[in-house]
């Protein structure tokens, strides 16, 4: 798998955006990216994933840059609950379906 | 979306004993299961691959005789911590897709809390 690099931490108002940034310079044309999120003593929550283009759910928004060596995690309006470490993973088919973590992003939002 | 049970959420045992954790996915079949092990402020490290019908694949530096994995069924998978001391005491958690190949989701359990006395 790309190996990715995310900050150490970073802080957020309450109700404003959160942009979680994810350098991955190494990817391959075939790798996903992958956003998950870990609250303090618990597993790890699915948050979106994408190939090439910018992907939205409702929790979040994918930004992929055109050549797919970096990419940005939204949380359009941060809320408490939101404070929790934030994977960015890249995943290729021929690893199937394990996910590998590196140390992601402490994100604290505060009122 | 799908979920993942885990059972026990905690336990503590005396070291030399072996402890069992059990991973469940509850409206799904998972043919492939992964278990995590994480350390106190520390990131998810990968142990092993569960596989129904078949032996598991181990990371690199895990002991195959130490955590022991089966995966009787489709939707149930097991590690056992064998002959448990202090060092292993960790939070354990298991994973699995719902659909094979990499555009989907994986979904997490919980996690087991794991204190080796």
């Amino acid at each position: 798998d790309a190996k990715t690099t995310q900050p150490p931490s970073m802080d957020c108002a309450e109700g404003r955006a959160a942009n979680l940034p994810c350098n991955h310079s190494t990817i391959s044309g075939n790798e996903y990216v992958y956003w998950y999120r870990q609250i303090h003593s618990q597993g790890p929550q699915y948050i979106i994933h994408g190939l090439k283009n910018n992907e939205t759910n409702e929790m979040a928004s994918l930004i992929i840059t055109e050549d797919r060596k970096s990419s940005t995690l939204i949380l359009p309006h941060a809320t408490l609950r939101d404070t929790a470490v934030y994977y960015c993973i890249v995943r290729a088919p021929e690893y199937g379906n394990k996910l590998v973590f590196g140390a992601g992003t402490i994100l604290r939002v505060k009122s | 979306g799908a979920v993942v049970s885990q059972h026990p959420s905690w336990v503590i045992c005396k070291s030399g004993t072996s402890v069992k954790i059990e991973c469940r996915s509850l409206d799904f079949q998972a043919t492939t299961m992964f278990w995590y092990r994480q350390f106190p402020k520390q990131s998810l490290m990968l142990m092993a691959t569960s596989n129904e019908g078949s032996k598991a694949t181990y990371e690199q530096g895990v002991e195959k005789d130490k955590f022991l994995i089966n995966h009787a069924s489709l939707t149930l998978s097991t590690l056992t911590v064998t002959s448990a001391h202090p060092e292993d005491s960790s939070f354990y958690i298991c994973s699995a897709p719902a659909f094979p190949g990499p555009d989907n989701e994986q979904f997490f359990g919980p996690g087991t809390r794991l204190t080796v006395l």
